[in-house]
């Protein structure tokens, strides 16, 4: 069995200052790793995602994530955020036995 | 289409009633999955079918659930006997991969939100 583990329900933070949203993982076999974002009253985008290769991943509008096999980590960093970014995030994980399974969600609320 | 299709959008319903909830998948994706939402929740997982089949509906909460794609493209979730705690939004999505190959890269519609009354 896989789960996915959010931290941070919410994460307030001021427009132009770095962010970091953690997600920790636990499986017993190799897996893909992704963020999801939902902006309000949107369906979910892929944001950015780990199928192999270089740990450090880059997605779209800015986001980055790092893979951390030995602590079971893909935590979602941005070094400035826009108004714009305040939306919810889901890391998910997806094994061979073709499901993806989701975190809770953080709410990134970015304030002016 | 360019994109996953569902509809209804928002559905309302009274407890007791049947309740259909359609997904029109990205062409040519041969996976689809149901996931349902719930205020303040990460999606969970109801059900994939790889084709027509059912590959895992180990997801469904119980025997009132239901889903079909009968011709391997567009599927229909069924609620039987709909209750307070089914209000949720559902969310369908699609992929190219097939059983065992594939990358988990899903793309989701906007989902059809339920409400129970």
């Amino acid at each position: 069995a896989q789960s996915v583990t959010q931290l941070d329900s919410q994460v307030p933070v001021f427009e132009e200052a770095p962010v970091e949203l953690r997600c920790n993982y636990s499986s017993s076999v190799s897996v893909y790793l992704f963020w999801y974002v939902q902006y309000p009253n949107q369906g979910l985008q892929l944001l950015l995602k780990y199928l192999s290769g270089s740990t450090l991943v880059k997605g779209i509008n800015g986001f980055e994530a790092e893979f951390n096999k030995s602590q079971t980590s893909f935590h979602l960093r941005k070094p400035s955020v826009h108004i714009s970014d305040t939306a919810e995030y889901f890391c998910a994980v997806y094994n061979a036995g073709n499901m993806l399974t989701f975190g809770g969600g953080t709410r990134l609320m970015v304030k002016p | 289409g360019a994109g996953v299709s569902q509809t209804p959008s928002n559905k309302v319903t009274e407890k007791g009633k049947y309740v259909e909830l359609r997904c029109d998948p990205i062409s040519g994706h041969t996976a689809l999955y149901w996931y349902r939402q719930s205020l303040g929740q990460g999606p969970e997982f109801l059900i994939y079918f790889q084709g027509t089949g059912a590959a895992d509906d180990s997801g469904l909460p119980n025997d009132r659930f239901f889903a079909v794609r009968p011709e391997g493209s567009v599927s229909t979730l069924k609620i039987q006997r709909t209750e307070r705690g089914d209000s949720a939004v559902y969310l369908c999505a699609s992929s190219l991969g097939t059983s065992g190959s594939g990358t988990g890269e899903l793309f989701f519609g906007e989902g059809s939100r339920l409400t129970v009354l």
